[in-house]
């Protein structure tokens, strides 16, 4: 069985300081991982994904996550936050061997503040 | 491209009454699900497909009907509306390669519903 925790259910941060969403998973098998991110009143899109190539994962406006396999962690960063950021995040695992579901994370509201 | 398109938006029903959320894409995707967004609990999965005349139920099925006549569309009935119902939903769908779902799901806007 799989499951994802994402640590914080908020995170408040200022415009133009880092970010950092936290992300632990545990799966039995190679698991693809990615983070998806809600705008209010919008659907999920996809920021990244890691499907066993590169552990460090490059997304869209900026963000980046870490596939540490010792850790079981996938957190999602970027260097500098900007208003638009402000969203709720969600981890999720698909743990592959023969599996379907994915797991989501219960997310993570992104608070920016100016 | 139209991607993923839900409808209605937007729906307020009497307890009891029974209704169908539409879910079509047109990218030509195995899979595709239904999952339910509340406050505080993430998204759950109700229902999900692996191709047209297969469907399993998911976490939360129980008072939901769904079936996969074609690969485009999977609709979402339920049957007697309960307030325990009020949520948002979502419609999403992705490629299957092989046995192993690793691809990217693609989403639908969400619909809104209100039981009273």
């Amino acid at each position: 069985a799989q499951s994802v925790t994402q640590l914080d259910s908020h995170v408040s941060v200022s415009e133009g300081t880092p970010v950092l969403l936290r992300c632990n998973y545990s799966s039995s098998y190679s698991p693809s991982l990615f983070w998806y991110v809600q705008h209010p009143n919008k659907g999920l899109q996809l920021l990244l994904k890691y499907t066993s190539a590169a552990t460090l994962v490059k997304g869209i406006n900026g963000f980046e996550a870490e596939f540490k396999k010792s850790e079981t962690s996938f957190h999602l960063t970027k260097p500098s936050a900007h208003m638009s950021d402000a969203a709720e995040y969600f981890c999720v695992v698909t743990p592959g061997g023969g599996s379907y579901i994915p797991t989501f994370g219960r997310g993570t509201s992104l608070i920016v503040h100016p | 491209n139209a991607g993923v398109t839900q409808t209605p938006k937007f729906q307020v029903l009497k307890t009891g009454q029974s209704m169908t959320l539409q879910c079509a894409q047109d990218m030509n995707h195995e899979y595709m699900s239904w999952y339910r967004q509340d406050p505080g609990m993430g998204l759950r999965l109700i229902h999900y497909s692996v191709g047209a005349g297969i469907t399993d139920q998911g976490e939360v099925p129980n008072g939901y009907n769904v079936s996969r006549s074609t690969t485009e569309d999977f609709p979402l009935r339920l049957l007697s509306a309960a307030p325990s119902q009020t949520s948002v939903y979502f419609c999403a769908s992705s490629n299957i390669a092989g046995t192993v779902n690793t691809g990217e799901l693609f989403f639908g806007e969400g619909s809104r519903l209100t039981v009273l």
